[in-house]
């Protein structure tokens, strides 16, 4: 299984909700990504975890609020969003979070976000 | 001055002729990189990795060159599902922190 899954596929929310979008791996990765991308412009680093722990935060706005609850599973939790959060996000999955491999990256298809 | 760069293009170029595209990073401390290509709506896939001693897939050829800080991406016979936009990564800080160029626009003309 060399698939990164993610749900759901398109979301649209007020500012006022909460939503929450998921990834799943199974290819037994152990760093995950979330990525925002803006249209025609190259996917944006938000956090990264790597051996369920967050080792990376882009400084992204606490309205997005990612977890990790295993190795398979990254959550990435959406309150009180604005218009202009409105993207694509994807989420990514590497073999290892440690130097010394050449890390490539899978991306899940992404879940198109529209805030109203 | 972008950590990474690319020239935005488009590229319009006819089926069957060799097309190439280059990517600068500023940091040195930069330790991998790869091309990846995107199409329309659709999540960036994996093209090829990028090594020091440069590598081939099929029509697609990657060099790199450490002393001028560039990657660049060779395909050769160009198809038309080859029309995307190919983006540059650099990795560095221990492999998690990741940059992507600013993606070339590759358009393959029947």
């Amino acid at each position: 299984d060399t698939e990164v899954t993610q749900t759901p596929k398109h979301l649209v929310m007020g500012m006022t909700n909460k939503k929450s979008l998921k990834c799943e791996q199974h290819m037994g990765h152990r760093a995950m990504y979330w990525y925002k991308q803006k249209a025609k412009k190259p996917p944006e680093l938000m956090f990264v975890y790597s051996y369920e722990k967050l080792s990376i935060n882009e400084s992204v706005p606490s309205r997005f609020s990612p977890e990790c609850p295993n190795s398979s599973l990254l959550n990435l939790h959406l309150h009180a969003l604005q218009p202009e959060d409105s993207a694509l996000y994807l989420c990514a999955s590497s073999p290892s979070g440690t130097s010394g491999s050449y890390n490539e990256q899978f991306f899940g298809p992404g879940t198109r976000l529209t805030v109203l | 001055r972008k950590e990474v760069e690319q020239d935005p293009g488009p590229f319009n170029v006819p089926e069957g002729a060799t097309v190439a595209f280059n990517c600068t990073y500023s940091n040195s401390a930069s330790q991998s990189f790869f091309w990846y290509r995107q199409d329309c709506r659709k999540e960036p896939k994996l093209l090829m990795s990028v090594y020091s001693s440069g590598n081939e897939d099929g029509r697609f050829t990657a060099q790199l060159n450490r002393a001028s800080q560039y990657i660049s991406l060779l395909i050769r016979d160009s198809k038309l599902s080859d029309s995307a936009t190919y983006l540059c990564v650099v990795n560095y800080e221990g492999y998690q922190k990741v940059t992507f160029g600013t993606g070339t626009k590759l358009q393959v003309i029947p």
